[in-house]
């Protein structure tokens, strides 16, 4: 059990740009989740997965927000035209099956010029 | 839909002292609820849950867990804290026996614990 690695750590770019973040699930966890966790405040709930189908998306994921998780493995989460507000830590977590805990990786640190 | 309350922005407790963090939620139906800790630039590490069953839970670092129904409560304790447990706490509820996967959070709560 190696956890959910999330790449990068860290992404800082100008407001207008589009940024790509990737997760890997723990292997073999079909249960893939999205979270955007602002300063001071829990994590909120952005999209799931289940192996390759996105089952759940929140209203919080605007036209500006695509995840994809193309063979039911690692996954992508992309913002288009960033702006000001976007700036926030990115979660991604991962559940072997129903009723199982998600477990966390340590995020993406986004922040917007 | 389903919420989350903290009430306590911070709990201080002494070393050795038991230690109580406060959770209250709404959801219909039959709740599943979830404990996590949080440290300085880290995700969120998994403590425990209750889905059905015994209403004490018993989770990781000697942390355990009281589900109330009627109160819809469930405060996350421990009977003697250590320093190495301040850290950031979160309380999570999701409606359980559905498809629905979304974890809702609470605002957080603050534990320090002083030598």
């Amino acid at each position: 059990d190696t956890g959910v690695s999330q790449n990068p750590r860290h992404k800082i770019t100008k407001r207008g740009q589009n940024v790509t973040f990737r997760c890997d699930p723990i292997s073999e966890h079909n249960r893939l989740y999205w979270y955007r966790q602002t300063l001071g405040q829990g994590p909120e709930f952005l999209t799931y997965f289940q192996n390759e189908a996105q089952l759940e998306k929140s209203r919080l994921l605007s036209d500006r927000f695509s995840a994809e998780r193309p063979k039911g493995s690692f996954s992508t989460l992309e913002i288009q035209r960033t702006e000001q507000g976007d700036s926030a830590m990115y979660l991604c977590a991962s559940s072997p099956g129903e009723g199982q805990p998600q477990h966390f990786g340590d995020g993406t640190r986004l922040s917007i010029l | 839909a389903q919420s989350v309350a903290q009430p306590e922005d911070q709990v201080n407790v002494a070393e050795g002292n038991p230690l109580t963090v406060k959770c209250t939620y709404s959801v219909s139906g039959n709740p599943y609820l979830f404990w996590y800790v949080q440290y300085p630039n880290r995700g969120l590490q998994f403590l425990l849950k209750y889905i059905t069953g015994d209403n004490l839970v018993k989770g990781s670092y000697g942390f355990e867990a009281e589900f109330n129904k009627s109160q819809t409560s469930f405060h996350l304790k421990k009977p003697s804290a250590l320093v190495s447990d301040s850290a950031l706490y979160f309380c999570a509820v999701r409606k359980g026996n559905t498809g629905f996967q979304k974890l809702v959070f609470g605002t957080g709560t603050r534990l320090l614990v002083s030598p």
